[in-house]
C-alpha cells in the first residue's frame, strides 16, 4: 500500500494569514493525489484532484502543488470558515490510501 | 443537487452482518463509479472499495474484500455495502461517495457502531 504522510499534524494559524500543508506519499504517485476539507460533524468536501485542480465552488484561495512524491496544499489569507481537518489521499494505485489528516485551527 | 443518502446504521452485536443502502439522486448514477469510506470515531479515513457502472469490475481494500460485498442496483440508482463477520474494528461512520479516483461527492454518512 503507498503510505500518505502528512504534515504538520496540527497547525494554528491567524487570520489573513497564509498556511500550508504538506503530503509526502511512499512512492510516486504521478500527481493522482486529492485533497479535502472536513468541518467538525460534516462529511468531507472536495478541495483539489489532480495535484493542482480546483474543484468547482470551492474558493480560489485554495491550491495545490506538487509532484512525484511531495504535495502541498495551500490556503491564503486565512478566513474563519476555514477551520477544519484536511485530509490527503492517493488514487495512483489501489488501495487508495489517505493521509492522517492536518488539524488547522485559529491563533 | 447531488443528493446521496446512506441508510442501514445502527447498533450490531460482534459477529453479526449488516446491509447499508446510499440512495443517490440529482446525477445520472449509472454513469458514475461509486464507492464506501469509513472513518472511525475521531479517526482517520478508509477506503472499503468501489464499483463501476455495470457492476463487472469491483475494488476492495485487501483487508477488507472477505467481510464486505459492495453492490449496485441502477434501476433503483441504489448503492449497498454488505457487511459479516463485524467486530468493534468496523465501528464507524459509513460513507457513500461518487468516484472519479477522488471522491467529489459524499453522503452525509451512516453510523454503524458494533458492540455487545
Amino acid at each position: 500500500d503507498i503510505r500518505m504522510t502528512q504534515s504538520p499534524a496540527s497547525l494554528s494559524a491567524s487570520l489573513g494569514e497564509t498556511v500550508n500543508i504538506e503530503c509526502l506519499a511512499s512512492e510516486d504517485i504521478y500527481s493522482d493525489l486529492a485533497w479535502y476539507q472536513q468541518k467538525p460533524g460534516k462529511s468531507p468536501q472536495l478541495l483539489i484532484y489532480n495535484a493542482n485542480s480546483l474543484q468547482n465552488g470551492v474558493p480560489s484561495r485554495f491550491s495545490g502543488s506538487g509532484s512525484g512524491t511531495q504535495y502541498s496544499l495551500k490556503i491564503n489569507s486565512l478566513q474563519s470558515e476555514d477551520v477544519a481537518t484536511y485530509f490527503c489521499q492517493q488514487y495512483n494505485n489501489y488501495p487508495y490510501t489517505f493521509g492522517a489528516g492536518t488539524k488547522l485551527e485559529l491563533k | 443537487e447531488v443528493k446521496l443518502v446512506e441508510s442501514g446504521g445502527g447498533l450490531v452485536q460482534p459477529g453479526r452482518s449488516l446491509k447499508l443502502s446510499c440512495a443517490a439522486s440529482g446525477f445520472s448514477f449509472n454513469d458514475y463509479w461509486m464507492g464506501w469510506v469509513r472513518q472511525a470515531p475521531g479517526k482517520g479515513l478508509e477506503w472499503i472499495g468501489e464499483i463501476n457502472q455495470d457492476s463487472s469490475t469491483i475494488n476492495y481494500t485487501p483487508s477488507l474484500k472477505d467481510k464486505f460485498t459492495i453492490s449496485r442496483d441502477n434501476a433503483q440508482n441504489t448503492l449497498y455495502l454488505q457487511m459479516s463477520k463485524l467486530g468493534s474494528e468496523d465501528t464507524a461512520i459509513y460513507y457513500c461517495v461518487s468516484t472519479t479516483g477522488w471522491f467529489a461527492y459524499w453522503g452525509q454518512g451512516t453510523l454503524v457502531t458494533v458492540s455487545s
